[in-house]
Parts: structure tokens; C-alpha cells; sequence
């Protein structure tokens, strides 16, 4: 099983809603990663956890809060985002040691009203 | 700074082979990523290289030079499914970090 899976696919929501943003994985990796990608832009990164423990945080603000409640789950909490935050929200995972080879999750297509 | 710089559009014949450059300066270095991303698509990984050289997958090959900073990625028997955007990313050892290009869009002609 090489698969990164996420939902939801889309996600409509109001600035002043609360979501959440679910990622799974089974392959055993015990790194997982969230990133936002805007159109036609690159991805940027946000979190990531090592063994379940928040290793880096790029200075992203606390309407996003990233939670990992084992070591095949990665969820991200959404709350009282803005418009400018509608993006792709991608999860990926790899082993832990160098990053390499990591694996996308098809993203969650985020619209903020 | 951090800087990584690949062209923004090539454009490429069907059956042909292309190469996209990618240069990099970056606070430590690890190993540099190529992925490819179609339109509304995820990444999907291509290769990681660590070491100087050719790797070759199959009808994908990435080179890097890490004394000049510099990649590429090759992509040969090129095919219609090949119009993409392909990123070029470094993982730094300095701050534990991937920074990716802005990416290039390459278009395949019949």
C-alpha cells in the first residue's frame, strides 16, 4: 500500500466555521507533512511531525493547528480562516530520516467564503 | 538567501528529449528533489539525488552537480502524458527544510 489518502476532496467554508482536514497513511512512514499550495504556484510547507511530534512549524498562523493522534493519522484544524486562505492542502509522508521520497496525498481543495 | 531557479515554460516535440535546468543556492544542502505535477494534481515524486551524477529511471534520468549547484531532469521518448509542471526542490540541512522552485511548464506537441 503506497497510497496517501485525504478528506475531503473539496471543502466549502465560512470564515467563521471550524473544519478539520484528515490525512491517512499505511506504509509505515513516520513522517508526515502539510502543505498549501496556491494556483500555479509551488507547494509551501507548513508542519511537520517526527513520530508524532510537531518538528517544524513555519510560521503559520494558529487558524491553522496541526494534530497527529497516531502514527498513521495527520489532521489539520481549521478555524476562523480568511479568503486568501483557499488553496490545495496537501499531505504528504515519507521515512523519517531524510525526507526522500515522500508521498503526496491527492489534497484537499479548500475554498474560504 | 535561498534560491532555486528553473524556467518558467519549454515547449518539446512528442518521440523527443528534453532537458530542464535547475540551479540552486541554498543554506546547506541534502539532496535535491524532482517531481512532476499535472494541472490540479498532486506531486508525484520522480527522483532524489544525494550524491553527484546521472540516475536514470526508466525513460527519466536527474543529473546533479553539487559544486556548481546544479540539476536536471531528462526526459526522453517523450509522450502527450508528459505535459506537466515539473518542480525542482532542495531538502537543506541547515534548517530541515524543502524549498521547491516555482516550476516549469513543459508542453508537448504532436
Amino acid at each position: 500500500d503506497t497510497e496517501v489518502t485525504q478528506t475531503p476532496k473539496h471543502l466549502v467554508m465560512g470564515m467563521t466555521n471550524k473544519k478539520s482536514l484528515k490525512c491517512e497513511q499505511h506504509m509505515g512512514h513516520r513522517a508526515m507533512y502539510w502543505y498549501k499550495q496556491k494556483a500555479k504556484k509551488p507547494p509551501e510547507l507548513m508542519f511537520v511531525y517526527s513520530y508524532e511530534k510537531l518538528s517544524i512549524n513555519e510560521s503559520v498562523p494558529s487558524r491553522f493547528s496541526p494534530e497527529c493522534p497516531n502514527s498513521s493519522l495527520l489532521n489539520l484544524h481549521l478555524h476562523a480562516l480568511q479568503p486568501e486562505d483557499s488553496a490545495l492542502y496537501l499531505c504528504a509522508s515519507s521515512l523519517p530520516t531524510s525526507w526522500d521520497t515522500q508521498y503526496f496525498g491527492p489534497g484537499t481543495r479548500l475554498t474560504v467564503l | 538567501g535561498q534560491n532555486i531557479d528553473q524556467p518558467t515554460e519549454m515547449t518539446a516535440t512528442e518521440g523527443a528529449i528534453v532537458q530542464i535546468n535547475c540551479t540552486y543556492q541554498t543554506s546547506g544542502f541534502n539532496g535535491l528533489f524532482w517531481y512532476q505535477q499535472h494541472a490540479g494534481e498532486a506531486p508525484t515524486f520522480l527522483s532524489y539525488n544525494v550524491l553527484d551524477g546521472l540516475e536514470e529511471k526508466g525513460r527519466f534520468s536527474s543529473f546533479l552537480s553539487r559544486s556548481k549547484g546544479y540539476s536536471y531532469l531528462l526526459l526522453k521518448e517523450l509522450q502527450m502524458k508528459d505535459s506537466a509542471s515539473y518542480l525542482c526542490a532542495v531538502f537543506t540541512n541547515r534548517d530541515d527544510k524543502i524549498i521547491f522552485g516555482k516550476g516549469t511548464r513543459l508542453h508537448i506537441l504532436p
